[in-house]
């Protein structure tokens, strides 16, 4: 089973500033890697797959980027609604689809 | 418009059985797998189980192996859980996710709002 993850657990950050998460895996995924936003009582919701393309809809300031075993997401510029908890999933090696544990971004 | 709509969560006693149900509209259900994912209580996203879109395919989770059954009815544009032998530890909102295509592996790119099971004596 391919283990990933997310550091830091929790992010605090001002609106307006840059937010970097990461995220590892426990061996290489390659590109085979998605990130969701979930908002509390709110379904996840998928920003980035395949490791740096956007989904439809979501916005330039987000953006993901690496390959193998190290991957990062990032908010250019961080807006209100952008605070949330991010998860990374692996789908190159399954079953099982894996998860990382999560970062919390929050309001500095 | 995509629309994913779980309903059949609640109550249960451990070694009880219930059967979640996933109505799909806004696009064509027998192209996509779907998965059904899992969200303890304050914790994390675990995936449970995939079917592919003929639903000749199912795949599981160790932890549900045995217990779960994944199926869908393509005529009615539904996707199930049927859930056995339910334990505490499977208390959980458990969402469905659709694949944005006919392969089985990969992320998701929509998810239903969720049912919550609890599973508590």
């Amino acid at each position: 089973e391919i283990v990933m993850t997310q550091s830091p657990a929790t992010l605090s950050v001002s609106p307006g500033e840059r937010a970097t998460l990461s995220c590892r895996a426990s061996q290489s995924v390659s590109n085979n890697l998605a990130w969701y936003q979930q908002k509390p009582g709110q379904a996840p919701r998928l920003l980035i797959y395949g490791a740096s393309i956007r989904a439809t809809g979501i916005p330039a300031r987000f953006s993901g980027s690496g390959s193998g075993t190290e991957f990062t997401l990032t908010i250019s510029i961080l807006q209100s609604e952008d605070f949330a908890v991010y998860y990374c999933q692996q789908y190159k090696n399954w079953p099982p689809l894996t998860f990382g544990g999560g970062t919390k971004v929050e309001i500095k | 418009e995509v629309q994913l709509l779980e309903s059949g969560g609640g109550l249960v006693q451990p070694g009880g059985s219930l059967r979640l149900s996933c109505v799909a509209s806004g696009f064509t259900f027998s192209n996509s797998a779907m998965s059904w994912v899992r969200q303890a209580p304050g914790k994390g996203l675990e995936w449970v189980s995939t079917i592919s879109g003929s639903g000749g395919s199912t795949y599981y989770a160790e932890s549900v192996k045995g217990r779960f059954t994944i199926s869908r009815d393509n005529s009615e544009n539904t996707l199930y859980l049927q859930m056995n032998s339910l334990r505490a530890e499977d208390t959980a909102v458990y969402y469905c996710a659709k694949r944005p295509g006919i392969t089985v592996a990969g992320h998701w790119d929509f998810w239903g709002q969720g049912t919550l099971v609890t599973v508590s004596s």
